[in-house]
């Protein structure tokens, strides 16, 4: 079955640093790719998504490539922020859309000061 | 707009007891989905709805789990009786029909099994 999988935390980074959060994953056919972040206390809120090879989601300075050769989707920021600590989860949709989400297991991120 | 509403947002009960869930997804989305995440998880799909019809329950636990959605708009999930394993967070989330792939999730609730 389809599945996610995310490098695991935490990961602790300093003010002004760059991020990569890996994410590969195992499905049938294309899917639609996303990152959620989940802040302390809140929901899971979409960040950016790409539904097709080579495209390029952006949000907020995050930014992930659907590169369908590696089967990968890297979360990346150039410079983070304290307000970035947060979990992010990647995860995954089949083609057909009416289908569950399936999510890695999330990485923890905390920037400190 | 108002986000998905759920309550409560913490529960603590003794195994063996009842328990339930509310969910008021955003104006308008028909597809309202039930996710349990356990801690350190990402969250799994326990049952989605399309309107007031339950599409795709595959993965409830039918035994003690149970769902609902009357008039297609709110959603109660229900678990009785609990069990410790029954701890983790349970989230609510909606979206439109014909945009399955924005899926928009509540803060969740907190169970905790005692």
């Amino acid at each position: 079955g389809d599945s996610v999988t995310q490098m695991e935390g935490p990961v602790t980074l300093s003010e002004e640093a760059f991020l990569t959060i890996n994410c590969t994953y195992t499905a049938t056919g294309y899917p639609s790719l996303f990152w959620y972040v989940q802040y302390p206390g809140e929901g899971l809120q979409l960040l950016l998504k790409a539904t097709k090879a080579d495209d390029k989601g952006s949000n907020k300075g995050f930014e992930a490539t659907y590169r369908k050769e590696t089967t990968s989707f890297h979360l990346e920021k150039g410079s983070v922020q304290v307000s970035d600590s947060a979990v992010y989860f990647c995860a995954l949709q089949s083609y057909s859309g009416n289908t569950p989400l399936v999510f890695g297991k999330g990485t923890r991120l905390s920037v400190i000061a | 707009e108002a986000g998905v509403v759920q309550s409560p947002r913490y529960k603590i009960i003794e195994k063996k007891q009842p328990v339930a869930f509310w969910c008021n997804p955003i104006s308008g989305h028909n597809t309202l989905y039930w996710y349990r995440q356990n801690l350190g998880q990402g969250p799994e799909l326990l049952i989605r709805y399309e309107n007031e019809e339950a599409v795709d329950d595959s993965q409830l636990p039918k035994d003690r789990f149970s769902a609902e959605r009357l008039k297609g708009v709110d959603s109660t999930l229900k678990i009785q009786p609990a069990e410790l394993g029954d701890s983790a967070v349970y989230l609510c989330a909606s979206s439109l029909v014909n945009s399955p792939e924005t899926q928009y999730f509540g803060p969740g609730t907190r169970l905790l099994v005692l």
